[in-house]
């Protein structure tokens, strides 16, 4: 079975500087899916940033980027430029791509993450 | 429009009622998930819609009943629930199973 660990409960980073969240994987497929999602307290959760398994290259999306270290399964998340509006629960997930099973998105237990001013 | 809107926002709920919960969406998307979020933990998978049919149960107790009546529209039919099902309950949608999901603001349970 797929599992996916976030190691850190609880980070906090100062206002404009950069923290980097982290995730490992156990998986036997050679393809699949990686996600950050976020969700702040009492909102939405949203898709922070995606990475298939099959490219090399790193995802980026503005200021979040990816560390997608495939044989070591680590899918970590850097935040550059910290904001305020930064701070609420990440959550690292994965999802497999074959068919039966690309609809299960397994979650890591959260990182919660403080922005300090 | 991009988005999954979920109402009620709030319900409070005696044992013994009947409500429903509804997930809306018009995106397009063909997949169409339910999902139950306990305080400070990950969402957990309890129901998956792909074109209008149930592909995923996940051992759900039957207190809980989904429909999809098109593929706009998932309902999530209440029935004499426990306290320990008070929870945050997320739809979410996707083009296809296997693309990024899009989640709704969920509704927040309270079974007293």
């Amino acid at each position: 079975a797929q599992t996916v660990t976030q190691s850190q409960p609880e980070m906090s980073v100062q206002e404009a500087e950069t923290v980097t969240l982290s995730c490992t994987y156990d998986t036997s497929e050679s393809d699949y899916y990686l996600f950050w999602y976020k969700q702040p307290p009492s909102r939405q959760m949203i898709l922070v940033i995606r990475q298939e398994a099959y490219k090399q290259q790193n995802a980026t999306e503005n200021r979040f980027s990816v560390n997608f270290q495939k044989a070591a399964k680590s899918f970590s998340l850097k935040i550059s430029d910290s904001q305020l509006g930064d701070a609420a629960m990440y959550f690292c997930a994965y999802s497999p791509v074959a068919q039966g099973g690309s609809e299960k998105l397994v979650f890591g237990k959260g990182t919660k993450l403080t922005v300090n001013p | 429009d991009t988005e999954v809107t979920q109402t009620p926002k709030h319900l409070v709920m005696g044992m013994t009622n009947k409500k429903s919960l509804k997930c809306e969406q018009h995106m397009g998307h063909r997949a169409m998930y339910w999902y139950k979020q306990k305080a400070k933990k990950p969402p957990e998978l309890m129901f998956v819609y792909s074109y209008e049919k149930l592909s995923i149960n996940e051992s759900v107790p039957s207190r809980f009943s989904p429909e999809c009546p098109n593929s706009s529209l998932l309902n999530l039919h209440l029935h004499a629930l426990q306290p320990e099902d008070s929870a945050l309950y997320l739809c979410a949608s996707s083009q296809d199973p296997a693309t990024r999901k899009f989640f709704g603001p969920g509704t927040r349970l309270t079974v007293l």
